[in-house]
């Protein structure tokens, strides 16, 4: 039963603090998603990328974040420095091109 | 700017029930949409895909409507059990190649015993 996996699940750290995501795509898809998902402003897709290359990061706050596809099995977002506004659940997704996109459990972040 | 809507925000019905959960969006011009289900602390599931050129998807007792020109959807639920508690959610991809999807905030839907 192939799934999307995120580490770490649970994240607790302070402001000013690196914070580093990871996420490994379902073999073979070739599409992977990052999204934030909070109260106020619902699922909101970050950056997204096909075989490695950013097709769109137009959703991410360029100041802090960064994502990249170090290898086809593994993708990272960062935040430095955090913030508590950047308190949320961030999704992975990963999918072929076009097609149903497959979520991660999500990695949720508490900044203080 | 794409914007998806689904009123309400949540709903209590008992189980049995026959429902009909809404979805509507601003920008027509759409390439596909999907309904999606979340249950507390999990991710996403996906139940429905319908592309821009279907009106309808089935999935067992689920089936999706899409009526493209009006800027809706909905997705009926047919004899709600209490495993069907969770938050519903409607995603819609844009054309022109983007593979973006633009969420609605979701209802959440109790079925009680």
């Amino acid at each position: 039963d192939a799934r999307v996996t995120q580490t770490p699940r649970d994240k607790v750290t302070e402001m000013g603090q690196e914070v580093t995501m990871r996420c490994q795509p379902i073999l073979g898809h070739n599409t992977v998603f990052w999204y934030r998902q909070t109260m106020m402003q619902g699922l909101e897709l970050l950056a997204y990328f096909r075989n490695r290359a950013p097709l769109d990061d137009s959703g991410m706050p360029k100041d802090r974040f960064s994502a990249e596809m170090p290898d086809a099995t593994l993708a990272t977002l960062k935040i430095q420095p955090s913030e508590p506004r950047d308190s949320a659940v961030y999704f992975c997704a990963s999918g072929l091109q076009g097609e149903t996109q497959y979520f991660g459990p999500g990695t949720r972040l508490l900044v203080l | 700017k794409q914007e998806v809507t689904q009123i309400p925000a949540a709903l209590s019905v008992p189980e049995g029930e026959n429902l009909v959960l809404n979805c509507s969006f601003t920008d027509s011009a759409i390439y596909n949409l999907q309904w999606f289900r979340q249950d507390p602390g999990k991710g996403l599931t996906s139940l429905l895909l319908i592309q821009s050129s279907q009106r309808e998807q089935t999935s067992g007792r689920l089936n999706a409507s899409l009526d493209k020109s009006s800027g809706r959807s909905t997705l009926y639920i047919a004899a709600s059990q209490p495993g069907d508690s969770a938050t519903y959610l409607c995603a819609v991809r844009g054309g022109g190649g983007s593979e973006k999807l633009v969420f609605g905030k979701g209802m959440k839907l109790t079925v009680n015993p």
